[in-house]
């Protein structure tokens, strides 16, 4: 397993201005992901943080809205930009080594409210 | 595209009891794995347990079991002696093929009861 932490862990922010939530693993993970969760449903994946590289994005999901950067193997950060109501969800981070079990850990989630 | 499916948007029972939650999947690999994760309502997202396809063995983990049956792609998860921190939502997971990203069911919403 692994120990991951995000921040922060809600904030409650202006529509059309944006946020960096960060993402840190006690130890190097192959993969990192990004994955949304709006209230009462299922997770959704934005997209896989590549370390050195641009990520990878899911469709209906894109880099000028939702920003990632993956600058060592045990960071990440994803930005929410130009925020409206409809962003207002939770966001996790989630990691897995390079096995073939394909098994994720998560974070504790960021809860971000758009008013 | 690979599915998941959860039939049970929710369920309740009393604490003791034991309760089994649905799953079904949808993939043509011959081998891959399934998760069942369970986030309470501190929303912190924990693998309950992992079963491997090619085992015919079910997966047990303390009070937590799964029924796997590969040929109906069927991947339920039984709880015994639910314990009221057993309440959360429990989504059931699958490997998209060829690829390290995780496909996840709509999720049941499970309350214990005292």
């Amino acid at each position: 397993s692994a120990v991951i932490s995000q921040k922060p862990s809600r904030d409650i922010c202006q529509r059309g201005t944006s946020l960096t939530i960060q993402c840190q693993v006690d130890s190097q993970v192959t993969m990192m992901f990004w994955y949304r969760q709006q209230p009462g449903q299922s997770l959704t994946l934005i997209a896989t943080a590549n370390q050195g590289s641009e990520a990878t994005y899911e469709s209906g999901f894109v880099i000028d809205k939702f920003p990632i950067s993956r600058p060592n193997l045990t960071f990440s950060t994803l930005t929410v930009s130009n925020m409206s109501p409809e962003d207002s969800s939770i966001y996790l981070c989630s990691v897995a080594r390079q096995t073939s079990t394909y098994e994720q850990y998560f974070g504790p989630g960021t809860r971000l409210t758009v008013t | 595209a690979q599915t998941v499916t959860q039939s049970q948007p929710e369920m309740s029972v009393q604490e003791a009891e034991t309760v089994t939650l649905s799953c079904t999947y949808d993939t043509s690999e011959s081998n891959y794995y399934l998760f069942w994760y369970k986030q309470p309502p501190s929303r912190q997202m924990i693998l309950v347990i992992r079963q491997e396809a090619y085992k015919q063995q079910n997966a047990t983990e303390n009070r937590f079991s799964v029924n796997f049956q590969k040929a109906a792609k069927s991947f339920s998860l039984k709880i015994s002696d639910s314990q009221l921190g057993d309440t959360a939502m429990y989504f059931c997971a699958s490997p998209i093929q060829g690829a390290q990203k995780l496909v996840f069911g709509q999720g049941t919403r499970l309350t214990i009861n005292p």
